[in-house]
């Protein structure tokens, strides 16, 4: 049982640049979400996705894009990366709308914009 | 801004002895977690208190919730190394997502 995979692990890209960070999940869960973690700052929530088709802005949307193609899946893209995007990257799911139960992360996406 | 703060944002204590941190939101939820983070890797889900409850048990962890005040707070009684991590309190409201705080940094000596 594989949980939360999140691909890839590590990232360097250019100013500029743009790249889709992979999450999948096999837990049969509704939630989905990303997360963009810095030093001192916590967890910030960037997107979130009730089910399937559905997605909705978090506290840090500006820069980012996601989708949300299939109950597993939920990509989320940076259309033209720059520096203050360097981050570490979490997805994580939960089983759903009104149901007390935790989040399930993955391991994390390390990227860095130069 | 994030809904969860704790506090204090970091802590040193000796082996052995209670670690407590506390966490103040802002609005209503339907529940509140903590969760555990070693350095560079993913969270773990410790515990979750439902709004209508008050205080929860695991193992050596306690956890209160104080909707009045719209705070919580985590207790690890006889602390072990392994316990050195981030701590992080996470809230979830009608809408499902799960807003975290800042975290603290606890530090176990030997």
């Amino acid at each position: 049982n594989a949980g939360v995979t999140q691909t890839p692990k590590f990232q360097v890209l250019k100013t500029g640049q743009s790249m889709t960070l992979q999450c999948a999940q096999d837990m049969n869960h509704n939630s989905m979400y990303w997360y963009r973690q810095d030093p001192g700052m916590g967890l910030r929530l960037i997107y979130y996705s009730a089910s399937e088709g559905t997605t909705d802005k978090g506290e840090v949307p500006n820069g980012y894009n996601v989708s949300r193609l299939n109950k597993r899946e939920f990509s989320l893209r940076l259309e033209s990366a720059a520096p203050s995007q360097t981050s570490v990257y979490f997805c994580a799911s939960s089983l759903g709308v009104g149901v007390n139960t935790e989040a399930f992360f993955g391991q994390g996406t390390r990227l860095t914009v130069v | 801004s994030q809904q969860g703060e704790e506090d204090p944002q970091a802590l040193s204590i000796q082996e052995g002895e209670n670690a407590t941190m506390n966490c103040s939101y802002k609005t209503s939820i339907n529940n509140l977690q903590w969760y555990r983070q070693n350095s560079g890797r993913g969270l773990v889900h410790l515990i979750l208190i439902r709004s209508n409850e008050r205080e929860k048990h695991s193992g050596r962890l306690r956890v209160t919730l104080d909707t009045s005040k719209k705070s919580s707070s985590l207790l690890i009684t006889a602390s072990r190394a392994a316990d050195t991590a981030s701590y992080f309190c996470a809230t979830s409201a009608r809408d499902d997502k799960i807003i975290f705080g800042k975290g603290t940094r606890l530090h176990i000596l030997p």
